[in-house]
């Protein structure tokens, strides 16, 4: 069965501080992987990662896949109260359009 | 460029009612996902429409539950008979006609959280 497992659950930390979220995920026919931001609303898309090795970046935000070994990361680097959500990690397996997500990583960022 | 829109935001319902959301994509798209969100889970995916089709509904249960996306009008999520396992939120997604396009970003809505009492 396809899945998607995201670590930690949550997370908490102080404002400045680097975090690192993991996803990995067993796929069939692996196309493409997400990243998005859940606040108490729509979950905001941040990446998507296609290829090995090529890192995304926007702000203080980047990502990475590794295809051989299954998993990406997302690091938040000085991070902000502003940052505190849920970040899920999705991948679009077998056709164009089913997402698998993990059940995400809640980080709480303390002023 | 109004974002996908679901209405409404919160719905209440008891056991044995009837519950129907709503959800209008992006102006352009012609693709809409449902996703339910059990709480301290995450987003599990239940069914695909295209205008007046049904891709797949093979993440929505058989009973109870139906979709629709007309050539007119919003895409609604009905839930006959809800029972307090049906609590959650339910979030739309939507995206452009994809053509050839593998990959394919979609976007979503602000969800509805419905609480069967």
């Amino acid at each position: 069965e396809d899945k998607v497992v995201q670590s930690p659950l949550s997370l908490v930390v102080h404002e400045g501080d680097t975090v690192t979220l993991n996803c990995s995920y067993e796929v069939t026919n692996f196309r493409s992987l997400l990243w998005y931001k859940q606040e108490k609303k729509a979950p905001t898309f941040l990446f998507m990662l296609t290829s090995s090795g090529i890192e995304k970046k926007s702000g203080r935000l980047s990502s990475i896949l590794d295809k051989k070994e299954l998993f990406s990361i997302l690091n938040i680097t000085a991070t902000q109260t502003g940052d505190s959500a849920v970040y899920l990690c999705a991948v679009l397996g077998p056709g164009t359009y089913k997402y698998i997500f993990g059940t995400g990583t809640r980080l709480k960022v303390l002023a | 460029n109004a974002g996908v829109m679901q209405n409404p935001r919160h719905l209440v319902r008891r056991r044995g009612q009837e519950a129907r959301l709503r959800c209008s994509p992006m102006k352009g798209h012609s693709h809409v996902y449902w996703y339910r969100q059990l709480p301290e889970e995450g987003l599990k995916f239940m069914v695909y429409l295209q205008k007046e089709n049904i891709i797949d509904e093979s993440g929505m249960p058989k009973e109870r539950f139906s979709a629709e996306f007309p050539k007119e009008g919003p895409s609604i999520l009905r839930i006959q008979q809800v029972v307090r396992g049906d609590s959650a939120a339910y979030f739309c997604a939507s995206s452009p006609s994809t053509g050839t396009v593998s990959y394919n970003e979609q976007f979503f809505g602000p969800g509805t959280r419905l609480t069967v009492l």
